[in-house]
């Protein structure tokens, strides 16, 4: 069945940098748009990132451009985020989810990788 | 403040309906379909509806999706406890190339 599940969330210093990995499977990744999405500690949905099929397309959110890549390898069917200068605001469970037309809208969701950023 | 707003909560009794509005502008909503999640606390957000009123497979139909102009909106009828969780609407935001949700409404069972 269609599965995505992240990897690499931890602690870590302010300033620091962590790589976010999200692994799929049950589809064939190659042919999918992919997102990257956050969510801090009782607060709502926030979108970070997007990466067309084949990598040629890729857009961020203004809060994380400039800190944040966004990157995938087709042939590993894996989807990354690394993430430098991290900050205490960073702190949420990042999730990927699919993209199933390129026009935004996510299926399925992995079930997350908490990052806290706090020294 | 989101750039798509949405009430904080609602709330109904078991077999109600009840609706949820999403409120953009010609950048989002006006111009970009509207897609609703489904967030039980503790567990990743579930896809309800896309492209305005679409219902993927194993949504049941319950679960409706509208929109007009810059608005739009969710509704679930025969409500029911298990239905208890945070629903948020998105869009794709023109203005910022990239998707913009709203706060989330947390929708309690009575």
């Amino acid at each position: 069945q269609l599965q995505l599940v992240e990897s690499g969330g931890g602690l870590v210093k302010p300033g620091g940098s962590l790589r976010l990995s999200c692994a799929a499977s049950g589809f064939t990744f190659s042919d999918y748009y992919m997102n990257w999405i956050r969510q801090a500690p009782g607060k709502g949905l926030e979108w970070l990132s997007y990466i067309s099929s084949s990598s040629t397309t890729i857009f961020y959110a203004e809060s994380v451009k400039g800190r944040f890549t966004i990157s995938r390898d087709n042939a590993k069917n894996s989807l990354y985020l690394h993430m430098n200068s991290l900050r205490a605001e960073d702190t949420a469970v990042y999730y990927c989810a699919r993209d199933p037309a390129g026009t935004g809208w996510f299926d399925p969701w992995g079930p997350g990788t908490l990052v806290t950023v706090s020294s | 403040q989101s750039v798509v707003s949405q009430p904080p909560s609602a709330s109904a009794t078991p077999g109600q309906r009840v609706t949820i509005s999403c409120s953009g502008s010609r950048s989002n909503i006006g111009s970009n379909y509207v897609n609703w999640y489904q967030q039980v606390p503790g567990t990743a957000p579930r896809l309800l509806i896309y492209s305005d009123d679409q219902r993927p497979s194993g949504v049941p139909d319950r679960f409706s999706g509208s929109k007009s102009g810059t608005s739009a909106s969710l509704a679930i009828s025969g409500l029911q406890s298990d239905d208890e969780a945070d629903y948020y609407c998105a869009s794709w935001e023109d203005r910022l190339n990239g998707v913009v949700f709203g706060g989330g409404t947390k929708l309690t069972v009575l």
